[in-house]
């Protein structure tokens, strides 16, 4: 069964801390992206990475960075938290054109 | 600038009632997907249209896609509230880039 595997369901961070959100698939698919979710907001995409090194923003990458290092896994990254960033993280992967398969999710809350 | 609409945002309803939901989108495409998502929960994938016409059905939910309005309906037949949840519609860019671009996403109650 195809599988996208966020390391973390909830986390709690303070104001300046440097945050890692990890993110695995075991689909092979080439395209993975890194969504946030706020009410009212819908999901925004942050980040996409369509290969291993590559990677192109999305709607909302100010205070965001990522890396793909190895196919199976994209990492988000907050270098310095605020509590702005407080919200529902979605990872997800595809394949070409199929549909999007999402992780569990991570609430993130930066106090 | 691709943007994704969806009518109404929230919705409430009875068991056993009818009603159609609406996705509008503002530049060429022909790819439109729907998901699902409980509360606390992630979202799952419902419905990928893929061209033109395609109607896509499964239970008391048919989705359509008229990529000539540029507009996607998700019909609900005969609500139960196990329908409750909120759903999404997603288009992709024409064009090249691979990213989806989501709509707010519909709040579905189904009461009683």
């Amino acid at each position: 069964d195809v599988k996208v595997t966020q390391s973390s369901r909830y986390l709690v961070k303070r104001t300046g801390e440097k945050v890692f959100l990890e993110c695995v698939q075991d689909m092979d698919h080439e395209n993975m992206f890194w969504y946030r979710q706020d009410p009212g907001l819908g999901l925004r995409l942050i980040y996409f990475s369509y290969d291993v090194k590559m990677k192109e923003k999305g709607d909302i990458p100010e205070g965001y960075s990522v890396s793909r290092e190895k196919k199976e896994r994209f990492s988000l990254i907050l270098e310095s938290a605020s509590t702005n960033q407080t919200s529902m993280y979605l990872c997800a992967s595809r394949q070409g054109w199929e549909k999007l398969f999402f992780g569990s999710g991570t609430q993130l809350s930066v106090l | 600038e691709l943007k994704v609409e969806q009518n109404p945002l929230f919705l409430s309803m009875q068991e056993g009632k009818n009603y159609t939901i609406y996705c509008n989108y503002s530049t060429t495409s022909d790819r439109l997907y729907w998901y699902r998502q409980d509360p606390g929960k992630s979202l799952e994938s419902l419905f990928v249209l893929l061209s033109n016409g395609a109607v896509k059905q499964e239970g008391r939910l048919m989705a359509s896609l008229d990529t000539k309005a540029r507009l996607s309906t998700l019909h609900i037949t005969a609500a139960v509230h196990d329908l409750s949840a909120t759903y999404f519609c997603a288009v992709d860019h024409q064009g090249g880039s691979e990213k989806l671009v989501f709509g707010k996403g519909m709040k579905l109650t189904v009461n009683p």
